[in-house]
């Protein structure tokens, strides 16, 4: 079963636009949500995670249990957020994490 | 703190041959991971090790093998590759539930089968 689903492969914004990248998630219990970011060239790193609820570089995510979803916001895209974006959950136990397929993002100047 | 190494960076193997992924993490972290990543499919788990000794099934396990050397070491082995496994390995040291530490991936190693 799809415990993680981003149902934009591809999402395109022009520079300082709004931006949201959409993650929807299904398990049973009390999961913790991250998002991933993977820079061209680069290793996949930590953007943010739901319990520390934190905003790193401008990005927010808040997790809307009702609605099962924790997306990644940003009011004002910078071509530098051209990237490729993962949500990901983690069982409680922390032994288990699924990842979505993954987001990419161009940010038009 | 290098956080976590995998070697090589590059493969390409003849369908048959075998080879063993390196990874090693310098956090003292219980846990480690092997992931590949494929176009469409998203990262999907194939071992991983909870501790030194221990290793468990992942989502996608057929067609490999893990040893957890230590606990800096998680290697991971085909030992009959196919094309099916052109993929990028990642591994990863995770996150604790609780815990502040955050989690790190190695840089990848992208496997070619031909």
């Amino acid at each position: 079963a799809q415990r993680v689903t981003q149902p934009e492969k591809l999402l395109s914004v022009f520079k300082g636009a709004p931006v949201e990248l959409k993650c929807n998630y299904s398990y049973s219990g009390s999961p913790e949500l991250f998002w991933y970011v993977q820079y061209s060239r680069q290793r996949l790193q930590l953007l943010l995670r739901h319990i520390s609820r934190e905003s790193i570089k401008g990005f927010t995510a808040d997790l809307n249990k009702g609605e099962t979803s924790f997306h990644l916001k940003k009011p004002f895209a910078q071509e530098e957020d051209s990237a490729m974006y993962y949500c990901a959950l983690s069982s409680p136990t922390g032994n288990q994490f699924y990842f979505g397929t993954g987001t990419s993002l161009t940010v038009i100047p | 703190n290098a956080g976590v190494t995998q070697t090589p960076k590059f493969q390409v193997l003849k369908t048959g041959q075998s080879m063993t992924l390196q990874c090693a993490q310098d956090m003292n972290h219980n846990s480690m991971y092997w992931y590949r990543q494929d176009p469409g499919m998203g990262l999907r788990l194939i071992y991983y090790s909870a501790s030194e000794g221990t290793t468990d099934k992942g989502e996608v396990p057929n067609g490999y093998n893990v040893s957890r050397l230590n606990k800096r070491e998680f290697s991971l082995r085909l030992e009959s590759a196919a094309p099916s496994q052109t993929s990028v390995y990642f591994c990863a040291s995770p996150l604790w539930r609780g815990c502040t530490d955050t989690q790190y991936f190695g840089p990848g190693t992208r496997l070619t089968v031909l």
